[in-house]
């Protein structure tokens, strides 16, 4: 079945640097990425959509510049958060689907920005 | 507005015993209804897709339904097993261009007692 690789699983970093996350597609191309952020004992909330090859969709009252993402492949999205404050902490977790295929999740990262 | 709810943050049942889930959905026209689960600091794994013209779907002791008028999709776990304990969620897509958003509901904690 498809599967979704995300790095790091955990990352702890010092309030005002950059974090970078990485989501792969294994097994399939990946035409759309998504990210969402999920806070504890809550749902998921989507952040933004990514295309291969093309900018970033971002929901609402989702800074795109603090939230940098960058889909240059059909296996490989990322996401970096940049100067992060410990508000920023959270658990982020990537989706990616082929063209007309289920969704398929990563395993998650816990940023924890102290 | 738009909304995903879920009945109930928690639920405790009884090994053996049947646990069923709610979702309810409004300002929403989806073509189909998905069910995920996710286990604490994990990525949801997906488990049952039900379309708009479906009343029903069936996998194993999992079965769900689905109401268009009611905005409604119903879970159930039939002889329910402590492994089932995990959270449990309803997400839609959203069509959105060439990409169809995920939107996930609240959430379930289901909690089954030995």
């Amino acid at each position: 079945g498809a599967v979704v690789s995300q790095h790091p699983s955990r990352v702890i970093c010092k309030s005002g640097t950059s974090v970078k996350i990485e989501c792969r597609s294994l097994d399939f191309q990946a035409t759309t990425m998504f990210w969402y952020r999920q806070f504890p004992k809550q749902s998921l909330m989507l952040m933004a959509t990514s295309n291969e090859g093309s900018k970033a969709t971002y929901e609402q009252g989702v800074e795109k510049d603090k939230f940098l993402i960058n889909h240059a492949s059909l296996t490989l999205s990322t996401l970096t958060v940049t100067s992060a404050h410990p508000e920023d902490s959270s658990f982020y977790i990537c989706s990616a689907r082929a063209s007309g295929s289920g969704y398929t999740f990563g395993s998650g990262t816990r940023l924890t920005v102290v | 507005s738009q909304k995903i709810e879920q009945n109930s943050e928690a639920l405790n049942i009884q090994e053996g015993k049947t646990a069923t889930l709610t979702c309810n959905y409004t300002n929403y026209s989806p073509a189909y209804l998905q069910w995920y689960r996710q286990d604490p600091g994990r990525g949801p794994v997906f488990l049952l897709l039900i379309r708009e013209n479906e009343k029903e779907k069936r996998k194993e002791r999992l079965k769900v339904t689905f109401d268009t008028t009611l905005k409604q999709s119903l879970f159930h776990i039939t002889a329910s097993q402590p492994a089932d304990s995990a959270t449990y969620l309803c997400a839609l897509a959203e069509s959105g261009g060439a990409t169809n958003k995920l939107i996930f509901g609240t959430g379930t904690l289901l909690a089954v007692q030995p």
